[in-house]
């Protein structure tokens, strides 16, 4: 079983919709997690961290279940500039790498 | 500021030649760090410094080595080359050792594009 697994895609959502995606991962010992957003062959971007009582950015929100071991990101009222693959990240600390799960890619429809 | 450079952008080799890339973190940060990205699959990581130190060590076979310098920019070889070391080859930085959220986030370069012939 893999580290961190996330919902295939692709989701193809139209302009305003809703969407959201899963990752869990199955190291009880991680402690930090991110999703990053990776452009069509560019490097991945730090798009926020998720912390146990949930964080929002503007139109993101991130939410961490330790207990399910469980993260997620909603994207509300989406943009054609939201098209792009989705990173599910996890570290076990501060001094371990980045464990990354295999992306979930977006296309937001005109 | 310049972010992480990475030389060279693409590269092709044929199997059995070795290669060498190259990575300039960001001024002032110390730790620098490997991901081989396949395509179609999350980057993997493959090595970690920080002050010049080895601190982490994906699983990759020793055909892959690094080494950061007292400028703490870094070049990873790959000797022997297989077809399946074809990926984009990613250098992050970051200020401190290990990622720390929206304090000390990793920075990553746009990569080297390398192809295995």
């Amino acid at each position: 079983r893999k580290e961190v697994e996330q919902d295939p895609g692709p989701f193809n959502v139209p302009e305003g919709a809703t969407v959201a995606f899963n990752c869990t991962y199955s190291n009880s010992a991680s402690q930090s997690f991110f999703w990053y957003r990776q452009d069509c062959r560019k490097e991945p971007k730090l798009l926020m961290s998720v912390y146990s009582s949930g964080n929002e950015d503007g139109r993101f929100t991130a939410q961490l279940n330790r207990a399910s071991q469980y993260i997620s990101l909603l994207i509300r009222d989406s943009k054609l500039s939201d098209s792009a693959t989705y990173l599910c990240v996890v570290t076990r600390s501060g001094n371990t790498p980045l464990v990354f799960g295999k992306g979930t890619r977006l296309s937001v429809i005109a | 500021d310049a972010g992480v450079t990475q030389s060279p952008t693409h590269l092709i080799k044929t199997r059995g030649q070795q290669v060498t890339l190259r990575c300039s973190p960001i001024s002032g940060h110390k730790s620098v760090s490997w991901y081989q990205q396949v395509l179609g699959q999350g980057p993997q990581f493959i090595f970690q410094y920080y002050e010049k130190e080895e601190r982490g060590r994906g699983n990759f076979p020793d055909r892959f080595s690094a080494r950061q310098f007292p400028n703490y920019s870094s070049e990873l070889n790959v000797n022997a080359l297989l077809l399946g070391d074809s990926a984009l080859y990613l250098c992050a930085s970051s200020l401190w050792l290990g990622p720390t959220g929206t304090d000390s986030p990793l920075h990553f370069g746009n990569g080297t594009r390398l192809t295995v012939t």
